[in-house]
């Protein structure tokens, strides 16, 4: 079974500086997606960015980037230029087959 | 904000009784898919319906059923209700590409709390 863990539980950061939230995966496949969603206290969930794992380039998405290291099996999300409105909830996530297994969570506030 | 709806947004029931969530899916959205979140926790899978069937399930009771319709919104059951079903209750809907997700797009969930 596919695993995902987030092993920091909260985070903060002072508003314009850069953050890195960590995520380790185990699966056995070659071929997948990898995601990070936001879960703001609206509690809708909001992909953030997604990485394709046959793709060698670290995926960007404005102020939101990623380090896919595929060997490792780690995908940590850096958040350069930190804004008021990024105070989340964060996950990151597997698709295998039918699911989205999703880590436990990073909580990230971020600090004017 | 998506186009994945979900009603009610809040709801309180009793310990014994049964409940009917629902999701009307982002239009074109063939696959919908339920998760329930405990309070400080990542979701967990419930399961999935596409086309009307059910394509996948986690590790969760039958009092858990569900249904698709043919326009593709669906409804989650749950009978005889339990403390421990108390959570957020998040509809996601998907256009599988090759067997898999390739993006989900969630709705703002239904906050159950029981009794």
């Amino acid at each position: 079974a596919q695993t995902v863990t987030q092993s920091q539980p909260e985070m903060s950061v002072q508003e314009a500086e850069t953050v890195t939230l960590s995520c380790t995966y185990d699966t056995s496949e070659s071929n997948y997606y990898l995601f990070w969603y936001k879960q703001p206290p609206s509690r809708q969930m909001i992909l953030v960015i997604r990485q394709e794992a046959y793709k060698q380039q670290n995926a960007t998405e404005n102020r939101f980037s990623v380090n896919f290291q595929k060997a490792a099996k780690s995908f940590s999300l850096k958040i350069s230029d930190s804004q008021l409105g990024d105070t989340a909830m964060y996950f990151c996530a597997f698709p295998s087959g039918s699911r989205l297994t999703f880590g436990e969570g990073t909580q990230l506030t971020v600090n004017p | 904000e998506t186009g994945v709806t979900q009603s009610p947004t809040h709801l309180i029931k009793t310990r014994g009784q049964q409940v009917t969530l629902r999701c009307s899916s982002q239009s074109g959205h063939n696959t919908v898919s339920w998760y329930q979140q405990a309070l400080g926790q990542g979701p967990q899978f419930i399961f999935q319906y596409y086309r009307e069937e059910e394509n996948g399930r986690g590790n969760f009771p039958p009092r858990f059923s569900g249904l698709q319709f043919p326009n593709y919104s669906s409804e989650l059951n749950v009978n005889a209700l339990e403390l421990d079903d108390s959570a957020l209750y998040l509809c996601a809907s998907s256009i599988p590409y090759r067997g898999q997700n390739t993006e989900a797009f969630f709705g703002q969930g239904t906050r159950l709390t029981v009794v």
